[in-house]
């Protein structure tokens, strides 16, 4: 595809719900990043893949969140038993891998507005 | 650990006016830093980079200097449009990973 893509653009859940969020990176991108933006913040990182392993997951804010990554492909952030805190814009981002020099620059998807209720 | 300071906003110039937004930065490594922008119902793209000091990034008639001694990389256009409305994000990257530290952002409004 042209450029990452992510799926749904919005969801509205209630709290305690289960949510699935969907990152489809650019072909040949092994490093995926998800990040999340709650309003009137920057972007937060939350966790990095490098092919199908998370070698850093440090920005998961509770063990409520979780993502995988399978095929060096697609990625699948989920939020269990959502809170009103969650409500964010979640991000997606993919790069070249690491030592092709083309690893900094990150492309970002359109995101996911999270809205729960 | 790393953090990125970015002035506050919003900002609102009249087209054509010289632009700067200041960007300072706290590493523990040694960063490459970036400038993000966000237009109105568009995805994040990245608008320019620099990655050792004295570099400068450049696109679009923007500009930045990655300058060490002061920690700071600000944005800089001498003319803006009304176009460049957008929110402006700065970022650092370190490590192997790579991963972004961005500052809060400004919406700057630019108009007719």
């Amino acid at each position: 595809g042209a450029g990452v893509s992510q799926s749904p653009s919005n969801k509205v859940t209630e709290k305690g719900k289960d949510v699935e969020l969907r990152c489809d990176p650019i072909s040949g991108h092994t490093a995926l990043y998800w990040y999340r933006q709650r309003l009137g913040q920057g972007l937060e990182f939350l966790i990095y893949f490098q092919g199908n392993s998370a070698p850093d997951k440090s920005g998961l804010p509770s063990d409520r969140f979780s993502a995988e990554r399978t095929g060096e492909s697609v990625s699948t952030l989920t939020i269990q038993r959502t809170q009103q805190e969650d409500s964010a814009v979640y991000l997606c981002a993919s790069s070249y891998p690491f030592g092709t020099g083309r690893q900094e620059t990150q492309y970002f998807g359109p995101g996911t507005r999270l809205l729960v209720l | 650990g790393d953090s990125v300071t970015q002035m506050e906003g919003p900002v609102t110039l009249s087209e054509e006016a010289f632009l700067t937004i200041n960007c300072t930065y706290t590493a523990t490594g040694y960063p490459s830093l970036f400038w993000y922008v966000q237009y109105p119902g568009e995805g994040l793209q990245l608008l320019l980079k620099a990655t050792k000091a004295d570099d400068k990034g450049s696109n679009k008639g923007f500009e930045a200097t990655y300058r060490k001694e002061t920690t700071s990389f600000h944005l800089e256009k001498g003319s803006v449009q009304v176009s460049d409305s957008a929110v402006y994000f700065c970022a650092l990257s370190t490590g192997a990973n790579s991963k972004l530290t961005f500052g809060k952002g400004i919406t700057l409004s630019v108009r007719p």
